[in-house]
C-alpha cells in the first residue's frame, strides 16, 4: 500500500495569504487525492488529480502533481479563517487509500 | 453533506466489552471502507467491503470485524475492547472497488474506552 507524507506538519498564516502544502509518496499511482478534516469531523474530498495530469484547479485550490519526483502540492489562495483544518493527501495505486498524518493549517483573522 | 451517516456520534465503553458501530452509505455505493483515527494522527485503514464481501484489510487484529448489507448500510464490530481502541471511527463509501476514486466520509463515531 501507498502512504502519502505531508509537509509541513503545521502551518500558521494570516487571512488573505496563500498556503502551500506538500505531499510525497514512494511508488507509482493512478491518482492522488486531497482531503480536508475540520477538528474531530469526517474527511471532505477536495480534489483528485490523475497520474497523467500535471495541474488541476478547483476554486481557490490548485493542485500540482510531479510523478517523476513522486510529489504533489496543494495551494490554497487568499486563505480564510474557515480554511483552518487538517489536510491529508492520499496517493492511490491499485490498493486502498492510505493517509499520512496531515498538515494542520491555522489561518488567523 | 456527503450523504453518509454514522451512529452513534459518541460512545463510552469499558475494557473487555464489545461495540457495534453503524454506517449508512450513499445509495448506489457498493463499497465501504472503515478507518480508525487516533488523536493527532491520520485515518488508519481497517478494512473495506465490496458487494458484502471483505475486500482488503489493514493491520488490525481479527477482533475487528465488519458486515455490509444490501441496503447500503454496514457495521464495524470490535470485540474485547482495549484502551487503545479509543479513537474516531470513520466510514467512507464509493461505487467502485477499483483504483480508488473519491471516497465520501461520514462524520465519525468517537469511541472512548475506559
Amino acid at each position: 500500500s501507498q502512504q502519502g507524507e505531508e509537509d509541513p506538519q503545521a502551518l500558521s498564516i494570516q487571512e488573505g495569504e496563500n498556503a502551500t502544502m506538500n505531499c510525497s509518496y514512494k511508488t507509482s499511482i493512478n491518482n492522488l487525492q486531497w482531503y480536508r478534516q475540520n477538528s474531530g469531523r469526517g474527511l471532505v474530498h477536495l480534489i483528485l488529480i490523475r497520474s497523467n495530469e500535471r495541474e488541476k484547479h478547483s476554486g481557490r485550490l490548485r493542485v500540482t502533481l510531479d510523478t517523476s519526483k513522486k510529489s504533489s502540492s496543494l495551494l490554497i489562495t487568499a486563505s480564510r479563517a474557515a480554511d483552518t483544518a487538517s489536510y491529508f493527501c492520499a496517493p492511490s495505486g491499485t490498493d486502498k487509500l492510505i493517509f499520512g498524518t496531515g498538515t494542520r493549517l491555522q489561518v488567523f483573522p | 453533506e456527503t450523504g453518509v451517516t454514522q451512529s452513534p456520534t459518541h460512545l463510552i465503553k469499558t475494557r473487555g466489552q464489545q461495540v457495534t458501530l453503524r454506517c449508512s452509505s450513499q445509495s448506489g455505493h457498493n463499497t465501504v471502507s472503515w478507518y480508525q483515527q487516533a488523536l493527532g494522527q491520520g485515518p488508519q485503514f481497517i478494512f473495506q467491503y465490496y458487494r458484502e464481501e471483505e475486500n482488503g484489510r489493514g493491520n488490525f487484529p481479527p477482533r475487528f470485524s465488519g458486515l455490509q448489507f444490501p441496503n447500503y448500510s454496514s457495521e464495524l464490530n470490535v470485540n474485547a475492547l482495549e484502551l487503545d481502541d479509543s479513537a474516531l471511527y470513520l466510514c467512507a463509501s464509493t461505487w467502485t472497488s477499483g483504483p480508488q476514486e473519491t471516497q465520501y466520509f461520514g462524520p465519525g463515531t468517537r469511541l472512548l474506552v475506559l
